[in-house]
């Protein structure tokens, strides 16, 4: 499978500023996903990142505060806005080969906001 | 709506003993179920997904639509099996997950 670079790992940030977070793969793949697993919580997805254009967001997700890029096939980026203590989580990115393939995961940004 | 349960969130077991994770499951369609699993320090990776139907490391699970459920099984738990393993669902909606909380495994030696 694909080889999922996140970067970076972990960060603490001041509230009111801004984070964006890398998604590299190693090979073209047609879907890339970000999602979010706050503390003691599951994965909930935060929105499909489509290659050309805008992303497509889940419920209770905007893109003011989480615009995402893919520019190519091989790389997204996400970024958390105005962050406040709350956005403290670890952001993941996904991927799938095509549509009827399984999703890998990176390893993840763990973010803290103080 | 899609839904999936995962009402253990702890489950500890002894060396060599069976282990059943369970998995139920919310979803008007045909769903594709898999199981990730998380070890200490390490990414979330893909363990099962039920259109396989084959075993990794020991485990299977099989898709009961009766039920609506999707357990994971193990005859015979090894310590390496510990782990948190979380059960998830994609309903073909541009093959979204929708993941379940998680349960975390111990196997005590």
């Amino acid at each position: 499978s694909a080889v999922i670079s996140q970067k970076p790992s972990r960060d603490i940030c001041q509230r009111g500023t801004s984070l964006t977070i890398q998604c590299q793969v190693d090979s073209q793949v047609t879907m890339m996903f970000w999602y979010r697993q706050q503390p003691g919580q599951s994965l909930t997805l935060i929105a499909t990142a489509n290659q050309g254009s805008e992303a497509t967001y889940e419920s209770g997700f905007v893109i003011d505060k989480f615009p995402i890029s893919r520019p190519n096939l091989t790389f997204s980026t996400l970024t958390v806005s105005n962050m406040s203590p709350e956005d403290s989580s670890i952001y993941l990115c996904s991927v799938s080969e095509s549509s009827n393939q399984p999703q890998h995961f990176g390893d993840g940004t763990r973010l803290s906001i103080l | 709506a899609q839904r999936v349960t995962q009402p253990e969130k702890l489950l500890s077991v002894f060396k060599g003993a069976p282990v059943e994770l369970k998995c139920n499951y919310s979803y008007s369609g045909s769903p594709e179920l898999f199981w990730y699993v998380q070890y200490s320090r390490q990414r979330l990776q893909l363990l099962l997904r039920h259109i396989s139907r084959e075993s990794i490391k020991g485990f299977t699970a099989d898709l009961n639509k009766g039920e609506t459920s999707f357990h994971l099984k193990k005859p015979f738990a090894q310590e390496e099996d510990s782990a948190m393993y979380y059960c998830a669902l994609s309903g073909h909606h541009g093959n979204k997950l929708v993941f379940g909380a998680g349960t975390i495994l111990r196997v005590k030696s």
